[in-house]
């Protein structure tokens, strides 16, 4: 079964500092790769997504995302953080013989100032 | 931002009693989506649907049901609320259904159960 993995619940880093937010995923297939943002009592957002070509993919407020096939990961990275950054953060895979999109458990980074 | 509403935004309800929670979107989107969203499970998907009155189960529709009866408006209903459905559900919404789409969602309805 196709499944995502964030490893890392809770993370908390300083401002301005730099940040990862790990996601792997499980399949033998071709995916596509999302990263949501949900900042606090609000919806899920789109951040980044990966469908094909670069690996490296670029989303708003800075945030890039390299998707690597050969360890099956999509990390996220931000150089430097800001306090509005604090939020929930959600890995999301896709693929072409699975109609439905699945859900990391999520990532909850606290930008300390 | 995608027109995506959610009503209520909070319930509070008892055991036994029944709730419906209501979606509805002026994007004219053809899917629409019902999750929960529970700490260490991120979103779990409930019901979605693929265009009015076609419907289908989610991996965690036991104690759920959904209609659609108008493009706009999709619920969700808890024929008898339990404690285990105490959540915060979200609706979202996709074009087309494509696992490459983009998914909009809505604010979100804090569900309590007693």
């Amino acid at each position: 079964a196709q499944s995502v993995t964030q490893l890392d619940s809770q993370v908390p880093v300083f401002e301005e500092a730099p940040v990862e937010l790990r996601c792997n995923y499980s399949s033998s297939v071709s995916v596509y790769l999302f990263w949501y943002v949900q900042y606090p009592n609000q919806g899920l957002q789109l951040l980044l997504k990966y469908l094909s070509g670069s690996t490296l993919v670029k989303g708003i407020n800075g945030f890039e995302a390299e998707f690597n096939k050969s360890q099956t990961s999509f990390h996220l990275r931000k150089p430097s953080v800001h306090i509005s950054d604090t939020a929930e953060y959600f890995c999301a895979v896709g693929k072409t013989s699975y109609d439905k999109v699945i859900f990391g458990p999520g990532t909850s980074l606290s930008v300390i100032p | 931002d995608a027109g995506i509403t959610q009503s209520p935004r909070h319930k509070v309800t008892e055991t036994g009693t029944p709730v419906t929670l209501r979606c509805h979107q002026t994007e004219n989107h053809r899917y629409m989506y019902w999750y929960r969203q529970d700490p260490g499970h991120g979103l779990r998907l409930i019901h979605y649907s693929y265009g009015v009155k076609d419907t289908d189960k989610g991996e965690v529709s036991d104690g759920y049901s959904v209609s659609r009866s108008k493009t706009e408006d999709f619920l969700l209903t808890l024929e008898s609320a339990t404690s285990s459905q105490t959540s915060v559900y979200f609706c979202a919404i996709s074009e087309s259904g494509q696992p490459q789409e983009t998914q909009y969602f809505g604010p979100g309805t804090r569900l309590l159960v007693l």
